[in-house]
This record gives C-alpha cells, structure tokens and sequence, in this order.
C-alpha cells in the first residue's frame, strides 16, 4: 500500500514563474491537507480540501496561492509569480475520514526554491 | 489564534530517558499530536491525547493535562535512531475543520 505521494521532491523556479505541486494521498484517503515548513521552523496549515471541495483555506495567502482536489487524479497546490519567501518545503497529508484524533499521514515534501 | 511553546534543543544520552514538554495557548482545543521528523524526511505520527492522562506506545509516552494546557512527550531506552525533531500539535476546530496547529518543533540529539 503506497504512502502519500508528492512530485516533483525538489523545484527549483525563478522569481516571477510558477510553481505547481502534485500530492497523490493514500488509497482510501479522501481528506487532503498542505502545510508548509520553513527551516528549522514547525509546520505551517495552508488548506485543506477533501474530493472537489475546498474546505478551509484559511491558511493559505489570498493572493498567488490556490489549491485543487479534482474529481479525478492529485490534489494540486499551484503559486503563481513566485518570490524568494515562498522558497520552503510544502508537505501534502491525508487521512481517511475527518474526525478528532485522525492521524495524518505525511507525504516527503516538495522542496521549492526561488532563485 | 493558537501558540505552543516547546523547547528548541534537548541533548539526552543513550539508553537514558527524555521528557519534551509542551505548553499550548488555543480555543476550542480537541487533542494533543506529537510528531517525530528526521532530517530532511517526513514527519510521522508518534500519539495523541483528548483526554488527561499517559498513553503509552513502546518506548514512547504521551501525557496531556488539559487543565494546565500542557502535555510532554516521553522517550525511554533512547537509541540513537530517536535523533530528530519532535513537534507537538494541536487540534483544534477552525473554520469548521480539524486543523493541526504545529510548534516549532525540539531537536532531540542522542549521544553515545
């Protein structure tokens, strides 16, 4: 049984590019969520979103930053015109069911650097 | 908005015990997670709490007191494979989901 899956594991972008991340989560998982994680720093909520629905974003910057959980395929979490502070690990989990105490399990990260 | 405060480093022998200590600022609490990191790798689940008290994994403990807003993490029989950040987490209801608030994370090191 695969775990969570992110592609590419490491980005390299220019500033003003963009950036899409790929999160496959695991089988049966319907809930999908992004964090980010800047060095040497904990981990940052961004959204969370389940099949065609977004359901919180309130982590996620209003402007440049979108995510999508299409019906069919990964969740994607795209950055458009990226700057030098958007450089970070971004980390994909899914669980199973939303719920107290549900284990999120985490997928290696996507890491984006901005040059 | 929610914080947690966790210590930034802790050194710790082989085969010794560690304790990392957790204290969480946040409204409409639900649990207590702790996450273990290694370098450069994912993180992975260790235990969660709701309710006060030990829960005990292996080598692993977690205890929570909801009261004092404050949960440790305990690791026995050290090895030197434990060397990794662990993070505490809480759960809360935001926006009408159950979000995981993370703190910055201990660097645990296992000496010999």
């Amino acid at each position: 049984n695969a775990g969570v899956m992110q592609n590419p594991r490491h980005l390299v972008r220019r500033r003003g590019q963009e950036a899409r991340l790929r999160c496959s989560p695991m089988k049966g998982h319907s809930h999908v969520y992004w964090y980010r994680q800047l060095p040497e720093e904990g981990l940052k909520f961004m959204v969370y979103l389940q099949k065609e629905n977004i359901i919180d974003e309130s982590g996620m910057p209003k402007e440049r930053f979108s995510a999508e959980f299409p019906k069919e395929g990964p969740s994607i979490l795209r950055i458009q015109q990226v700057v030098r502070g958007d450089s970070a690990a971004y980390f994909c989990a899914s669980s199973p069911v939303e719920g107290q105490g549900d284990e999120q399990y985490f997928g290696p990260g996507t890491r984006l650097t901005v040059t | 908005g929610q914080s947690l405060e966790q210590p930034s480093e802790v050194t710790a022998v082989e085969g010794a015990i560690v304790q990392i200590n957790c204290t969480y600022q946040t409204s409409g609490f639900y649990g207590l997670s702790w996450y273990q990191q290694h370098d450069g790798g994912a993180p992975t689940f260790l235990s969660y709490n709701a309710l006060d008290g030990l829960e005990e994994t292996g080598r692993f403990s977690s205890f929570l007191s909801r009261s004092d807003s404050y949960g440790y993490l305990l690791l026995q029989e050290l090895q030197m494979k434990d060397s990794a950040s662990y993070f505490c987490a809480v759960e809360d209801s935001g926006a009408g989901s159950y979000q995981l608030t993370f703190g910055k994370g201990t660097k645990l090191s296992v000496i010999p």
